[in-house]
């Protein structure tokens, strides 16, 4: 079984620029989660995608959208990048469904700069 | 609005003593509390999670208590080891929701 995976690792990009990170989920898994951690900060919630749906959206702009596609992984786009995008992006999968017990599984992030 | 805060942002501990980590939260509404281990270039691991309605959760060296009236949840490790060595978040959430509300974390050191 293969665990949630994400690309690319790094990358970097200049204000106003545009970016596309991607995850895979694990197998079996129908939700994923994307988190923002700034540095020497806890994870931030930015939204949630449970079977192609937006199901809940964090504090963060309209510019940052998602994907989730019909195997479930999922993107994260950002437009219009500002320099306090710069940030470790997590994505998280689960099994979804209102269970309290339902792990969620982290891949090891996409770490973003913003010159 | 930091609604899960852990104050510590580093503890150093003896191996072999117990470490003790804390966390707390102002979010009434907050039904279900984990904790995560990270380390460095990977992503955070599950490690114990409280419901509610429980007042302490155990599993191994790892003990999660929950004091409900306080908001205050702690993570015990007993006895600690060097490859606990890591920063440790505490997260919580609500309803099952799975959008998880996390603190800012702390770095436990373990020495030899």
């Amino acid at each position: 079984e293969t665990g949630v995976t994400q690309s690319p690792t790094h990358l970097i990009k200049t204000r106003g620029q545009q970016v596309t990170l991607r995850c895979s989920s694990q197998s079996g898994h129908n939700t994923v989660s994307w988190y923002q951690q700034a540095l020497g900060q806890g994870p931030q919630f930015i939204f949630q995608y449970y079977r192609e749906e937006e199901n809940g959206r964090g504090n963060f702009p309209p510019r940052f959208s998602g994907l989730q596609f019909p195997n479930y992984s999922s993107e994260l786009n950002v437009n219009a990048l500002e320099l306090d995008d710069s940030a470790l992006y997590l994505c998280a999968s689960s099994s979804g469904g209102a269970h309290l017990t339902n792990e969620q599984f982290f891949g090891p992030g996409t770490r973003l700069t913003v010159l | 609005d930091q609604q899960v805060k852990q104050n510590s942002p580093s503890l150093s501990v003896q191996e072999g003593r117990i470490s003790i980590l804390n966390c707390d939260y102002t979010n009434s509404m907050f039904d279900y509390f984990l904790w995560y281990k990270k380390y460095p270039a990977e992503g955070p691991t599950f490690l114990i999670s409280i419901s509610s309605i429980k007042d302490k959760n155990e599993d191994g060296r790892f003990t999660v208590f929950l004091n409900k009236s306080a908001k205050h949840l702690s993570l015990h490790i007993v006895p600690s080891q060097p490859g606990d060595s890591a920063v440790y978040f505490c997260a919580a959430e609500r309803g099952g929701a799975q959008k998880l509300v996390f603190g800012q974390g702390t770095r436990l050191t373990i020495n030899p």
